[in-house]
This record gives structure tokens, sequence and C-alpha cells, in this order.
């Protein structure tokens, strides 16, 4: 089986950074995905991590330690249209295809 | 807009009745999935199709869906005798099999079951 754990909610102020930790654990790890979520919408991509180390994309960066299983979303400069759910997801090798499951998601509440 | 679309947006329905909802991935997209979302939860998996061959189901699919993705374009899938705890929002998501993984979501659908 597999476990993804995320923090259920985090609030934080416009402008200032926020971090949002994942931690996992599966067999045949390929990778991690980061999505965002606002309210009534379909997930949107921000990430996917393969390889140990950050990626910095704009305001996002995610990080991911495999032999840790562990991994992060830092959101810098926070903006009031950031408050949404980001959600961890991990990409494994199932039956010759990648399977990718979803943690139960953030919830970001960003506050003036 | 991801490319991806999902028809109804919404559907309202009464328990025992049979509902379809329909899937239309990125076209150069051989990949499709079907997840579902509850409130407060992230989507889970419910079944991939490669092509047109349904690859795997997840045991969350019971007797009552059947999905099915016949010309390996468009894909439909199918709640028979539909119960309460059905309601929730059916996303639908489709990839390429080479190059990036990234799964572009579709809009959804939202079920609700009275």
């Amino acid at each position: 089986g597999q476990n993804i754990d995320q923090p259920t909610e985090m609030t934080a102020t416009e402008g200032a950074i926020v971090q949002i930790n994942c931690t996992y654990q599966t067999s045949g790890f390929n990778g991690l995905f980061w999505y965002q979520q606002h309210a009534g919408e379909a997930p949107t991509f921000l990430s996917y991590n393969v390889l140990d180390g950050l990626e910095e994309k704009g305001r996002f960066s995610s990080f991911l330690s495999r032999s840790k299983g562990y991994s992060y979303l830092l959101l810098k400069e926070l903006q009031m249209k950031d408050s949404a759910s980001y959600l961890c997801a991990v990409s494994r090798r199932s039956g010759g295809y990648q399977k990718v499951t979803f943690g139960i998601g953030t919830k970001l509440q960003v506050i003036p | 807009d991801t490319g991806v679309s999902q028809n109804p947006r919404h559907k309202i329905t009464k328990r025992g009745q049979n509902v379809t909802f329909r899937c239309d991935p990125i076209s150069e997209h051989n990949r499709l999935y079907w997840y579902r979302q509850t409130l407060g939860q992230g989507p889970e998996f419910l079944t991939y199709f490669q092509n047109e061959a349904q690859l795997e189901k997840s045991r969350l699919l019971s007797d009552r869906f059947s999905a099915e993705r016949p010309k390996g374009s468009f894909s439909t899938l199918e709640i028979q005798r539909t119960e309460q705890g059905d309601s929730a929002m059916y996303l639908c998501a489709s990839s390429l099999i080479a190059g990036a993984i990234e799964q572009f979501f579709g809009p959804g659908t939202r079920l609700t079951v009275l």
C-alpha cells in the first residue's frame, strides 16, 4: 500500500512565504507531483519532481528527498489568489504504467 | 481551460437512477483517467485507459460502475442504480504516454444523488 501525509489546513499572510510539507511511503516510486485546486475547480499542475533537490518555477518551488520520502512546496510573495488546496501526489509504477495517488490536500488560506 | 472537457458539469438524480458522464480528452493524449473526489479529499483513482484498452480498475469501482473508451478518444462513465454515497465530483484527466506525464484535468462533473 501507500501512505501520503500532508497538513489539512494552513493559514499565511499576504506577501509572506509558506511551506507545505508532504511525506509519503510507497513502492516503485517514480516522482512526486504538486497540484493546485481552487474550490469547485479541477486540479492544475504545478510541479513534478523526480530527482532529489529543489526546482524553482517563479513564485513556486518544490523540493524532493527520495531517501526521506519527503517533499515540500514553497510559495513566496503570497497573493490572495493563492488561497486554494494544494495536492501532493505520488507517481509509481503499477502494472507497466504510471499510477498517480493523491493526498487529501492542504487547504491554504491567505489572509490580508 | 486545459483542453479536457466533461459533460454534464452538474447532474442531480434520484437514488436508483442510472447516470452517464462523458469526457473528451486532449486529442493527441492516449491515456485517460477517471477519478472521484469528495469534499475535503484528494482525487481517488477509479480507472485508466490507454487508447481503447481499460488497463486498471480500482476496487472502488463496484459492479454498478462501468467505463468505456470505444474508439480511444472520448470516454463515458456510467453509474447504475445510483446511491447517495455516489454523490461526488467525477474528474477526468488525460496524458501522453511519452514525454511529460503530467495529467491534465477536466472541469469535472458534480453528481448529487437525492
